[in-house]
């Protein structure tokens, strides 16, 4: 079975460019989750979506940032203009759980660097 | 906010020694969920806990969940190299049933 599938794999782009992440959920899975990870902050939550529908983005950290999945099997995270400090391994994953019991299925990230 | 402390952030053994990682939290879990990272990897589902003081094996890794469900430990048995990585707890958050991901314990095996 196909797991989580992100892209690109790796982004290199220069300060105050647009950047689009890709994911792909498991089929089935009805939560899809954008997490963060820098060795400063951890992993830290951005915003989710059960049954497509953004559920909470109080993790995203500026207006900068944006998300949306226009349907079950794709979903979009999006950075304008970028900046240095959004360089991060940038993580989707899904579950067919939006309440923490069931596992969360993780992609193998976009790597992040803003030049 | 809810919080969850995992102790030790580093730690360095022989291959072929035990490794134990702990989890605590202040306030009662529903649940907590175990993931692995391998370096330059993503987190890997291992293993939910659910009630008070269970008991879960998988081959060489033995995770408990404290009886006040208010902490938990995996227990590693002679590590080997594929042990290598981080290692996450991951209770649910009360609030809005998220889970809360602490800093993660990372294994070193010595050279």
């Amino acid at each position: 079975d196909a797991g989580v599938i992100q892209s690109p794999r790796h982004e290199v782009t220069e300060m105050g460019q647009e950047v689009t992440l890709r994911c792909k959920p498991i089929s089935g899975h009805n939560s899809l989750f954008w997490y963060r990870q820098t060795m400063m902050r951890g992993l830290e939550l951005l915003i989710y979506f059960n049954n497509n529908v953004p559920i909470d983005d109080s993790g995203m950290p500026e207006d900068r940032f944006s998300a949306k999945m226009p349907n079950a099997s794709f979903s979009t995270l999006k950075i304008q203009p970028s900046e240095p400090r959004d360089s991060a391994v940038y993580f989707c994953a899904s579950s067919d759980a939006l309440t923490g019991a069931q596992p969360q299925h993780f992609g193998d990230g976009t790597r992040l660097s803003i030049l | 906010g809810q919080q969850v402390m995992q102790i030790p952030q580093y730690q360095h053994v022989q291959e072929g020694e035990d490794f134990t990682t702990y989890c605590n939290s202040s306030t009662t879990l529903s649940n907590i969920q175990w993931y692995k990272q391998r370096p330059g990897g993503h987190p890997v589902f291992l293993i939910q806990l659910v009630k008070s003081g269970e008991v879960k094996k998988q081959k060489r890794l033995t995770f408990q969940f404290g009886e006040a469900k208010k902490n938990s430990s995996l227990h590693i048995t002679a590590t080997q190299t594929t042990d290598v990585g981080t290692y996450f707890c991951a209770p649910r958050r009360d609030s809005n049933y998220q889970l809360i991901w602490g800093a993660g314990t990372k294994l070193i095996i010595k050279p």
